[in-house]
């Protein structure tokens, strides 16, 4: 089973400061990687998919890069509604895994 | 436009069994994996089991593998969740989840339902 391990565990920002968020694989998963925003008492929503893809509906704010093992999610600029835990997730093979997620918080 | 809703949680004692089931609408249920994942109580997400979209496949994580049976009725655009032999630390709550593209069986689900919490405790 392929682990995920995100950094760091918790990020303490302002609106208007830039997030990087990063995830890294246990072997590579090429560029099969996602990343998802999770909000308290929500379901999760697709914000990336295959490393760098923006999802339907998804500020240009949001962008992501890397490959094999090391990824990145980056917020330019935090939004108030950015506040979150972002989880990334792999799909490189059966059984697909998240991270244990990031929580970025209002500084 | 896409909508799941997840039915079926509630609480149940150890060794118990519970039926999820989650309704579609917005798309054509027929052409698309599904998923099922959960998250404990103030954990992260995990993986439950995968539905193939021309249902030739299912997949399961190890720690339901021969308790949880996945099946979906395109004739109800409805997906189920059948868990046999329930334990503690299948407490969660339990979202359905579309792929996000049709006829893919790859592992992006791109649609959520809010999800139906499941409590296992005598």
């Amino acid at each position: 089973e392929i682990v995920l391990t995100q950094s760091p565990a918790n990020l303490s920002l302002s609106p208007g400061e830039r997030a990087t968020l990063s995830c890294r694989a246990s072997q590579s998963v090429s560029s099969y990687l996602a990343w998802y925003q999770q909000k308290p008492g929500q379901a999760p929503r697709l914000l990336i998919y295959d490393a760098s893809n923006r999802a339907t509906g998804i500020p240009a704010r949001f962008s992501g890069s890397g490959s094999g093992t090391d990824f990145t999610l980056t917020i330019s600029s935090l939004e108030p509604e950015d506040f979150a835990v972002y989880y990334c997730q792999h799909r490189s093979n059966w059984p697909w895994t998240f991270g244990q997620g990031t929580k970025v918080a209002i500084k | 436009q896409v909508q799941l809703v997840e039915s079926g949680g509630g609480v149940v004692q150890p060794g118990r069994s519970l039926r999820l089931s989650c309704a579609a609408s917005g798309f054509t249920f027929s052409s698309y994996g599904m998923h099922w994942v959960r998250q404990a109580p103030g954990k992260g997400l995990e993986w439950v089991a995968f539905f193939w979209y021309d249902g030739s496949n299912k997949y399961y994580v190890d720690s339901v593998k021969g308790r949880f049976t996945i099946s979906k009725d395109n004739s109800k655009n409805t997906l189920y969740l059948q868990m046999n032999s329930l334990r503690a630390e299948d407490t969660a709550v339990y979202y359905c989840a579309r792929e996000r593209n049709y006829y893919d069986s790859s592992g992006t689900p791109a649609y959520w339902g809010q999800g139906t919490l499941v409590t296992v405790s005598s």
